[in-house]
Formats: structure tokens, sequence, C-alpha cells
């Protein structure tokens, strides 16, 4: 179990760039979900996968975000035209499904300025 | 909506003192699920406990014990004799029922509160 891996840790964009960041999950979880935390605050959902189904997107989640999982393994998160209120951390985390007992874990985040 | 409020920003004690962080939230859901996280300086939340809306039983593990009060719609997580690796910012957590997959309840919508700054100092 090497815990849930995300890539980069940090990323120092330009007003208008594209990011890309990664997670990695447990192997065997089979969700997995995006949050976003900024300063000061508690983490906030985005979105939700089961395997490679993506079964629901925070309104928080404006057009120029996408989240993929192809294969219902790794997934990224995608920002387009990043502006500068999308600095934040951006935390992945994944669970078992079906048992569901409730216990989401965590990645340490890629943390997004944008300057 | 579902809300969480977590009403202490910073709390700050000596070490071997006990400390109570409290949670209040707010659902329409008849079943839900609350949570207690720790998020340490190194950024990751770590789950300490989870608490169904139907089991008011509360629970002690170690230093950590929680107060499930359904009737006051509190949460409340209490550390005894705390210790300095305790600091960290605590986080309540309350989970929809709402959604069922492939036989499973999802529990991975969390509502988060702001979160609670702890200091433990020696």
């Amino acid at each position: 179990d090497t815990g849930v891996s995300q890539n980069p840790r940090h990323k120092i964009t330009k007003r208008g760039q594209n990011v890309t960041f990664r997670c990695d999950p447990i192997s065997e979880h089979n969700r997995l979900y995006w949050y976003r935390q900024t300063l000061g605050q508690g983490p906030e959902f985005l979105t939700y996968f089961q395997n490679e189904a993506q079964l629901e997107k925070s309104r928080l989640l404006s057009d120029r975000f996408s989240a993929e999982r192809p294969k219902g393994s790794f997934s990224t998160l995608e920002i387009q035209r990043t502006e500068q209120g999308d600095s934040a951390m951006y935390l992945c985390a994944s669970s078992r499904g079906l048992v569901g007992t409730g216990e989401l874990f965590f990645g340490e985040g890629s943390r997004l300025t944008v300057l | 909506a579902q809300k969480v409020t977590q009403a202490q920003t910073e709390i700050s004690v000596v070490e071997k003192e006990d400390v109570t962080l409290d949670c209040v939230y707010e659902t329409r859901d008849t079943t839900y699920y609350l949570f207690w996280y720790k998020q340490p300086p190194s950024g990751e939340l770590v789950f300490l406990i989870r608490r169904n809306s139907f089991d008011e039983q509360n629970e002690i593990s170690g230093r950590y014990s929680w107060n499930f009060q359904k009737s006051t719609s509190s949460f409340n997580f209490t550390i005894t004799a705390s210790q300095v690796v305790d600091s960290a910012v605590y986080f309540c957590a309350l989970s929809e029922s709402g959604f069922r997959n492939a036989g499973g309840t999802s529990y991975g919508k969390l509502t988060f509160g702001q979160g609670t700054i702890l200091t433990v100092h020696p």
C-alpha cells in the first residue's frame, strides 16, 4: 500500500496557461475523488469517479475544468485558461467501493499558484 | 444544503491539557455520516473516525474521544493529555447518503467545516 500519489506537488503558472495534475490512487481502490482547498478553508468537493465513470461533478467545476480517469486507474485534472482564483491546493482521494467504510485516503495535494 | 460549522478557528493549549474541538452540522438527510480528519503540516488529510446518524454511542480510542449528540446536531472531538504531535488542523465533515452505486453506499462526497487549528505548546 503505497498511498495516494499526486504530481506535481507544486505548480506555478501564469494566468491563461493550462495546467494538468495527476493522481495515482491506492491500487485496489475503485473510487477516486478530487477536492479543492483554499487557504484557511476546508476541502471542497469537485468530482468523483467510480472506476472510469465520472458520476458526479460539483458546480464549482466550471467549463475550464476537466477530469478524466481513462482506464479506471490514475486520474488527471486539467484546468484550462487558468485564473488567479484557481490558486489552491488540489487534493485527490481514493476509497474502496461497495464495502464503503467511509474512509477516504488523501494524497498530499498539488498546490497551484496562478500569477 | 448541508453545512458544517467549526466555530473555533484556533486553539492553543499547553501539553497535557485536555482540549475539545466543536463541530455543529446541518442536514436534511435522515441518514448521514460524520467524520473527523486531521491535517498535519505535511498537508495530507488523515482519517480519524466515522460515525453514522443512527449510532449515537460515543467512542473512546486511546487519547481521543468523540461525543455525538443528534439532538443538538453536534459531533465534538476531545483529545486527552494533548501532545505536541497533536498540533494540526482538524476538520469535521458530513457525508450525504443520497447516492448509491453498484450496491454500495458512497461516503465520498464530504462537506467539510473550515477547520480548527490546534497548537500544543511544550
